[in-house]
């Protein structure tokens, strides 16, 4: 396979319980964040999105938390499968209107059936 | 279905050789992007477009060149002068450079020395 998961941070669940994913990002002017997920030998993949104004929002067995105090985002996913095995990475886009987002450098995310 | 193309899947380069990667895209996206990724790294930004014809380097554009004569289209040439260029490159469009909107990906081309 692909060896973009090496050296990462890792995560090792068991299939069914809940995933916490975290993110500190660098600027506090940033106002728009995104999740991506890479599966080994793929492009990353949309997740789901939030703007600074908000400090939650939801998706289909995903949820993103922001908390701009601490400059942190969060990816929670619930009851946790085999498939969401993967790399995910958070970017944020600095602001300035101009869309260039910066990427984190992954969580490697491990599900154990 | 709509998507982004890239081609070939593996690549393999020899010494002095240059060679290029395509990306086609059939969204109607006027951005276009190029990233390196290396292993344990984040996506790091070669090259990208705003609308045809116009192209801005990125943090790591020595050795490459790009060109955006079509819309749909974003090709990546890695010259010879890119000494370290065993790598992931991944090709992305959104709607447009401004706003705030996710980008799309294509499943990347791997790039080898032989």
């Amino acid at each position: 396979g692909e060896s973009v998961g090496l050296h990462l941070p890792t995560l090792s669940v068991q299939e069914g319980d809940n995933s916490i994913i975290n993110c500190a990002y660098s600027n506090s002017a940033s106002d728009y964040f995104i999740w991506y997920k890479q599966e080994s030998g793929k492009g990353p993949q949309f997740i789901i999105d939030i703007r600074s104004n908000m400090d939650k929002r939801q998706g289909q067995r995903v949820t993103v938390l922001l908390n701009k105090t601490v400059k942190h985002l969060s990816l929670q996913i619930a009851a946790t499968q085999p498939g969401d095995s993967a790399v995910y990475f958070c970017a944020e886009n600095m602001g300035g209107g101009s869309y260039i987002p910066t990427f984190g450098r992954g969580t490697s995310l491990i599900v154990h059936p | 279905d709509g998507g982004i193309t890239q081609s070939p899947k593996y690549l393999f380069r020899k010494e002095g050789q240059n060679v290029t990667l395509s990306c086609e895209q059939n969204l109607n996206h006027d951005a276009m992007y190029w990233y390196r990724q290396d292993p344990g790294q984040g996506l790091r930004l070669i090259y990208y477009s705003q609308i045809v014809n116009d192209f801005q380097k990125g943090d790591i554009a020595e050795g490459y060149s790009v060109s955006r004569e079509k819309k749909e289209s974003f090709p990546l040439t890695v010259t010879s002068a890119q000494k370290n260029p065993t790598a992931f490159y991944l090709c992305a469009s959104s709607i447009a450079l401004r706003g705030l909107q996710p980008q799309h990906f294509g499943d990347g081309t791997r790039l080898s020395i032989l």
